[in-house]
């Protein structure tokens, strides 16, 4: 079945550093990529929505330049979050899919767990 | 605008005994897609079902059975004899079919199930 590999899967960092996390699909083509924020015991938060060669379309409320997010290869996506601050820390999951057509199963990494320090 | 309410926050059940969680949703769309997800404490995303809107039949997976009414726009998840390893928080999730920028999916709340011996 699809697999998407997400690495690292946890980081701890120092505040003002910045952490660049990988999402890659192993086994299929990922045109459209997802990334989520999950804070402890809560939901799981759409950030931000990438199609390969394309500039990621964020979800209102998510900063841009702090969370850089590329797509550059349709098996490859990466999620960088600059200067990072304590409030960053967070579970973030990046899922996959094969296409934007409707009906595409949705293939999730396992997620980083950040930690900002 | 598409939202999934789980308004269960937590359930605490003793083994064996039968357990339903709850999910509600909202759409204009007439074409979507419902899922539930299971996210034990390491954190990854396992997944159960996927349902299309056009079909309301229920399904039943071992202990686990699916209720989806379009009348109500609820999509309930039954597990039968629940078990210790069945704890873990469940999601309730939809993606509609014509979304400009992917096919997004977005997430209810989530249920914490705990299962007693």
């Amino acid at each position: 079945g699809a697999v998407v590999s997400q690495h690292p899967s946890w980081v701890i960092c120092k505040s003002g550093t910045s952490v660049k996390i990988e999402c890659r699909s192993l086994d299929f083509q990922a045109t459209t990529m997802f990334w989520y924020r999950q804070f402890p015991k809560q939901s799981l938060m759409l950030m931000a929505t990438s199609n390969e060669g394309s500039k990621a379309t964020y979800e209102q409320g998510v900063e841009k330049d702090k969370f850089l997010i590329n797509h550059a290869s349709l098996t490859l996506s990466t999620l960088t979050v600059t200067s990072a601050h304590p409030e960053d820390s967070s579970f973030y999951i990046c899922s996959a899919t094969p296409g934007t057509a409707f009906g595409y199963g949705y293939t999730f990494g396992s997620g980083t767990r950040l930690t900002v320090v | 605008a598409q939202k999934v309410t789980q308004a269960q926050t937590e359930i605490s059940v003793v083994e064996k005994e039968d357990v339903t969680l709850d999910c509600v949703y909202e759409t204009r769309d007439t074409t979507y897609y419902l899922f539930w997800y299971k996210q034990p404490p390491s954190g990854e995303l396992v997944f159960l079902i996927r349902r299309n809107s056009f079909d309301e039949q229920n399904e039943i997976s071992g202990r686990y059975s699916w209720n989806f009414q379009k009348s109500t726009s609820s999509f309930n998840f039954t597990i039968t004899a629940s078990q210790v390893v069945d704890s873990a928080v469940y999601f309730c999730a939809l993606s509609e079919a014509w979304q400009e920028y992917g096919n997004k999916l977005v997430f209810g709340a989530g249920t914490i199930l705990r299962v007693k011996s």
